[in-house]
Order: C-alpha cells, then structure tokens, then sequence
C-alpha cells in the first residue's frame, strides 16, 4: 500500500514570495490533514479536511494560509506571502475516519526555508 | 486546554541500555487517546502504538513497553536493550476533543541518540 506523497521535498524561497505544496493520501483514506512543525518542536495541526470540507482550520493562519481539497483527494497548502517564522517542515497525514480513534499516517513532509 | 509535557528534550545512552522517554498529559476529557510516533531522519512521523483512556493494561512489542497511569496522566515509553537503529525524535501525543474536533496534540520530543 502506497503512503501519503508530498512534493517537493524541499523548498525556499524569500520573504513576501508564495510557495504551494501538494499531498496525495493513502487511498481511501476520507481524512487529510496539514500540520507545521517547527524546528525542536512537535507538530501543529493547521488544518483538517473530511473528503472535501474542511472540519476544522481555527489554527490556519488564514491572513497568508490556504488550503484546497477539491475532488475530497489530493490537497494543496499555500503560503501568501510568506514570512521569516513560516520555516519549518509541513507535514500531511492521512486518516481513514475523523474519529480519534484511528491513527494518522505520515508523509515525508516539505522543508520550507523562507530567506 | 490539551497539553502534552516530555521534559526530556534529549537523552543519550550506550547501545544495549535500557531507556525511558517520560510522557505527562492535561486534558479535561473523560475519552482520549494517547499515542506515541517515532520520527527518524528522514522525517515521517511513524505510529507506534495508540491507547485509549479506559484501557490502562501495560503494553509490550518486542524491545518496546509503554506503561500508561491515569493516576499520574503519565504514559511512559521503555526500550529495552537499546540499538542504533533506534535514534530517532519520539513524540508522544494526545487526541480528545477540542472545541467540537479531535485535535491530535502533540509534546515537544524526546530526541534519543543510542551509541555504539
């Protein structure tokens, strides 16, 4: 079975420039999330999307963060403009349900370096 | 609010040693979940085990334990009989409900380093 992809990998850019990123999750799986992981921390949920309706983004910084997930698959997270303080690894996860009982599956996450 | 403490930001042991990454939880649910994930280099966070919070039977896989106490809100990791491979970031994490959504929250890390 094939994991969650991410692209790219890495990634940097300067300050004020925009940068998208793109997740596939495992197949069949209705939950996706981003989460931000700053360097020496654990990671944040930004956004968690059922299909394609997003449940929950009050973490979202909704000012220079978006995200899509239109066909309820594949999800892209942008970043515009970006800042100094957005460095750091974004992951994606996948789950088969919302409910907490069901563990996330990780991907390899993109390193965004803002210069 | 939700909130997971593991006071070690990094421990280093010889290979072969035992070791225990610490896990402390806040929350005001009666049902939760806990979990532990492994990151290693190359940076996917790997699932180890989940527990909820009416099961506190210990738990072993191989070299690995974990010891859950509600008493303490600990849930703590052992490795026993340490190896290389093992070095990696172990993040342990908490899913309850916050505001209406199961927010996964996640402690700050544990980086363990096994030396040969």
């Amino acid at each position: 079975e094939a994991g969650v992809a991410q692209s790219p990998r890495y990634k940097i850019i300067e300050k004020r420039q925009s940068v998208a990123f793109w997740c596939n999750p495992i197949s069949g799986h209705a939950t996706l999330y981003w989460y931000q992981q700053i360097l020496g921390q654990g990671p944040k949920l930004l956004i968690q999307f059922q299909n394609n309706g997003v449940v929950d983004d009050s973490q979202l910084p909704k000012d220079r963060f978006s995200a899509e997930r239109l066909k309820g698959v594949d999800s892209t997270l942008k970043i515009q403009p970006a800042k100094l303080e957005d460095s750091a690894v974004y992951l994606c996860a996948s789950s088969i349900a919302p409910h907490s009982y069901y563990e996330q599956y990780f991907g390899p996450g993109t390193r965004l370096t803002v210069t | 609010a939700q909130k997971v403490t593991q006071a070690q930001t990094e421990i280093s042991v010889v290979e072969k040693e035992d070791v225990t990454l610490d896990c402390v939880y806040e929350t005001r649910d009666t049902t939760y979940y806990l979990f532990w994930y492994k990151q290693p280099p190359s940076g996917e966070l790997v699932f180890l085990i989940r527990r909820n919070s009416f099961d506190e039977q210990n738990e072993i896989s191989g070299r690995y334990s974990w010891n859950f106490q509600k008493s303490t809100s600990s849930f703590n990791f052992t490795i026993t009989a340490s190896q290389v491979v093992d070095s990696a970031v172990y993040f342990c994490a908490l899913r309850g409900i916050i505001q209406g959504a199961q927010k996964l929250v996640f402690g700050q890390g544990t980086r363990l380093t096994i030396n040969p």
